[in-house]
């Protein structure tokens, strides 16, 4: 089956740090990744989409200047959360969508990073 | 934009018994409808989807329904067990991307 990774799993770091958080798909090419944030008792809140080779395109609301995103290969997206902030504390996960039909494929999501900002 | 409500935010249900979730919709363009449980601290799993040119789809205890002409659909889960216990999502695909409901908390009480 299709299986996304995230690095790290969690992180914790300080106010105004900046932090990486990696996106793979492991075993096959993911045209489209997505990236979401998830606060406690919450729904999944997407952030951006992220093409290969392109600009992501992002939700209203989500500052690109602070969640900077990159998706250099088919298989390999990165948020990084610039200057973090304690509300930016929270639960991120992407996950990776696999072209090549006609009709909506079935979105694969990694096991999210536990983000806390100190 | 388009819009997902699901109801109810809480259920709590007795080991056995039948749980059911519903969700509505707005936009008419939606096709893809899944359904995702999610557990504390973990990615969401997708359970059963189904597409628009069909009914009804089941998958061993979970089922799912969708009336497009009313713009709803719901999930049935049969015969209950602790280990369904989780947060349990709607979705619906819209302009290529996934809109999520706001979730239930089901609870299965032995």
């Amino acid at each position: 089956g299709a299986v996304v990774s995230q690095h790290p799993s969690w992180v914790i770091c300080k106010s105004g740090t900046s932090v990486k958080i990696e996106c793979r798909s492991l075993d096959f090419q993911a045209t489209t990744m997505f990236w979401y944030r998830q606060f406690p008792k919450q729904s999944l809140m997407l952030m951006a989409t992220s093409n290969e080779g392109s600009k992501a395109t992002y939700e209203q609301g989500v500052e690109k200047d602070k969640f900077l995103i990159n998706h250099a290969s088919l298989t390999l997206s990165t948020l990084t959360v610039t200057s973090a902030h304690p509300e930016d504390s929270s639960f991120y996960i992407c996950s990776a969508l696999q072209g090549g039909s006609s009709s909506y494929n079935e979105q694969f999501f990694g096991p999210g990073t536990r983000l806390t900002v100190l | 934009g388009e819009n997902v409500e699901q109801h109810p935010s809480t259920l709590s249900v007795q080991e056995g018994d039948s749980a059911v979730i519903k969700c509505t919709y707005s936009d008419s363009a939606s096709n893809y409808f899944p359904w995702y449980k999610q557990e504390l601290g973990k990615r969401p799993q997708l359970i059963i989807d189904i597409r628009s040119n069909v009914g009804e789809k089941k998958d061993q205890r979970i089922a799912v329904t969708l009336n497009k002409t009313a713009k709803h659909f719901s999930l049935h889960i049969t015969e209950t067990q602790p280990e369904d216990s989780a947060v349990y999502f709607c979705a619906l695909e819209g302009g290529g991307k996934l809109i999520f409901g706001q979730g239930t908390e089901l609870s299965v009480k032995p």
